[in-house]
């Protein structure tokens, strides 16, 4: 039993490019989300995705795609990266009504230079 | 967006000594978490409180979910260093639906 992995760990990407951050969970959850994490502003949710199918747009939301094709499954997308999106990208996923608790993957670090 | 208030932003104590840090706002939330993350991990779930006045203990931590809704309380008892970490709350907005938002936390450090 992994919990949440994500891959890949770090990036540096070069402004205008493009990449896909992969996060897993083989624990079935129906709930998955994406935050990045900057400095002294805690996490802030980018999309989340309460089940296979479907996504919803979080608070900031912008500059970022996100499919949910599979339960075990959530990728973020950054279609043409900016220096604005540097930062560390957490994946959580979680069983709602039933337990609060959301699990976290490792992070991902980006460098967008 | 929402907006969750911690203090203090950081804090530096003596190994043993007692640790306390609030978390505050302007709303009412009806789910409180406390959250302490390691240097390249991510956040680990340490407490949940679900009720206004609810105390709840996990080991040497103590947190409550103060009776406005709109606060709560994490403390931490006779610190040792791998109580070294930044300690997140979050609250879960009614009208936010199940989503939770996340304070800046607090960064604790524990000198020998």
């Amino acid at each position: 039993n992994a919990g949440v992995t994500q891959t890949p760990k770090f990036r540096v990407l070069k402004t205008g490019q493009s990449m896909t951050l992969l996060c897993a969970q083989d624990m079935n959850h129906e709930y998955m989300y994406w935050y990045r994490q900057d400095p002294g502003m805690g996490l802030r949710l980018i999309h989340y995705s309460v089940g296979e199918g479907t996504t919803a747009k979080g608070e900031v939301p912008d500059g970022y795609n996100v499919s949910r094709l599979k339960k075990q499954n959530f990728l973020l997308g950054l279609e043409s990266a900016a220096p604005s999106q540097t930062s560390v990208y957490f994946c959580a996923s979680n069983i709602q009504g039933i337990d609060e608790t959301q699990y976290f993957g490792p992070g991902t670090r980006l460098l967008v230079l | 967006g929402q907006q969750l208030n911690q203090s203090p932003q950081s804090m530096f104590i003596q190994e043993g000594e007692d640790v306390s840090m609030n978390c505050t706002s302007s709303s009412i939330f009806n789910t409180w978490l406390w959250y302490k993350q390691d240097p390249g991990e991510g956040p680990v779930l340490l407490i949940a409180l679900y009720k206004a006045g609810e105390l709840t203990s996990n080991g040497r931590l103590t947190a409550q979910f103060g009776i406005t809704r709109k606060d709560s309380f994490l403390n931490i008892s006779a610190s040792i260093p791998s109580d070294v970490g930044i300690y997140f709350c979050a609250g879960q907005l009614v009208t936010y639906g199940q989503n939770f938002v996340f304070g800046p936390g607090t960064r604790l450090s524990v000198l020998p």
